[in-house]
C-alpha cells in the first residue's frame, strides 16, 4: 500500500490560516469518510485531531478543520499560532489492504 | 479514559525479534482494536497491525509474514513481535488504540509514548 500524499512543508505567519492536502485514491481518501488528521511535536506521541473527515475530538481548538473532496482531504489551521508548528499526519482507512495508511508528513512552521 | 504504557527491548541486532508490550488503563479493554504503528527517525508512520479482545488480528500486508499481535487479557496487555528485523526497522514503535464495535472509529486515540528501537549490529 502506498502512503498518502503531503507537501512536504507549508508555513504561514501568525493569524494567518493554512491549508494541508492529503492526497489519495478511490481506495482509501475517495472511497470513505474514514480520514483522520494527527498533530505531532518533535519528540512526543501523534495527538488526534480531526477524525472521519471533519469532525474534532474534544479539547481540540476549533481553529482546527477538515473537509473532503474526492480523493484529496484537507486540514486547515485558522489563526495560526506559534504552538501549531509541528508535523502534521493524515490517515485513511484502505480497503486496497483492509488496513490503514498514512501520509507522507507535513512539517508546519509559523513564521 | 484510557491510557497506554509500553516498554520493550530498545537495541536489537539485525535478524533478532522485536519484542513490545502495552499496558492498557482505563476504560473497557474490549471495547478497542489495540494496535502497533511505527516511526523511523525523520520519516512518516507505518500501521503494522492490530487486536481484537477477541484475539482477532489484521496486519499490513507487507509485514504480515514477520509479524505477530498477541493479547492478555488478563493483565489487560497486548504485545508485538516482529522477527528477522534489519537496519531498516530501527524507528519509534508506538501503541495506539481504535474504537470498536458498533460505534467503531476509523482513527487512532489514545497513543503509547513510543518506544524506540535501534537495530543495528
Amino acid at each position: 500500500q502506498s502512503a498518502l500524499t503531503q507537501p512536504a512543508s507549508v508555513s504561514g505567519s501568525p493569524g494567518q490560516s493554512i491549508t494541508i492536502s492529503c492526497t489519495g485514491t478511490s481506495s482509501d481518501v475517495g472511497g470513505y469518510n474514514y480520514v483522520s488528521w494527527y498533530q505531532q511535536h518533535p519528540g512526543k506521541a501523534p495527538k488526534l485531531m480531526i477524525y472521519d473527515v471533519s469532525n474534532r475530538p474534544s479539547g481540540v481548538s476549533n481553529r482546527f478543520s477538515g473537509s473532503k473532496s474526492g480523493n484529496t482531504a484537507s486540514l486547515t489551521i485558522s489563526g495560526l499560532q506559534a504552538e501549531d508548528e509541528a508535523d502534521y499526519y493524515c490517515s485513511s482507512y484502505t480497503s486496497s489492504s483492509t488496513s490503514y495508511v498514512f501520509g507522507t508528513g507535513t512539517k508546519v512552521t509559523v513564521l | 479514559q484510557v491510557q497506554l504504557q509500553q516498554w520493550g527491548a530498545g537495541l536489537l541486532k539485525p535478524s533478532e525479534t522485536l519484542s513490545l508490550t502495552c499496558a492498557v488503563y482505563g476504560g473497557s479493554f474490549s471495547a478497542y482494536y489495540w494496535s502497533w504503528i511505527r516511526q523511523p527517525p525523520g520519516k512518516g508512520l507505518e500501521w503494522i497491525g492490530e487486536i481484537d479482545h477477541s484475539g482477532s488480528t489484521n496486519y499490513n500486508p507487507s509485514l504480515k509474514s514477520r509479524v505477530t499481535i498477541l493479547i492478555d487479557r488478563s493483565n489487560n496487555q497486548f504485545s508485538l513481535k516482529l522477527i528477522s528485523v534489519t537496519a531498516a526497522e530501527t524507528a519509534v514503535y508506538y501503541c495506539a488504540s481504535r474504537i470498536s464495535g458498533a460505534a467503531a472509529g476509523n482513527w487512532f486515540d489514545p497513543w503509547g509514548q513510543g518506544t524506540l528501537v535501534t537495530v543495528s549490529s
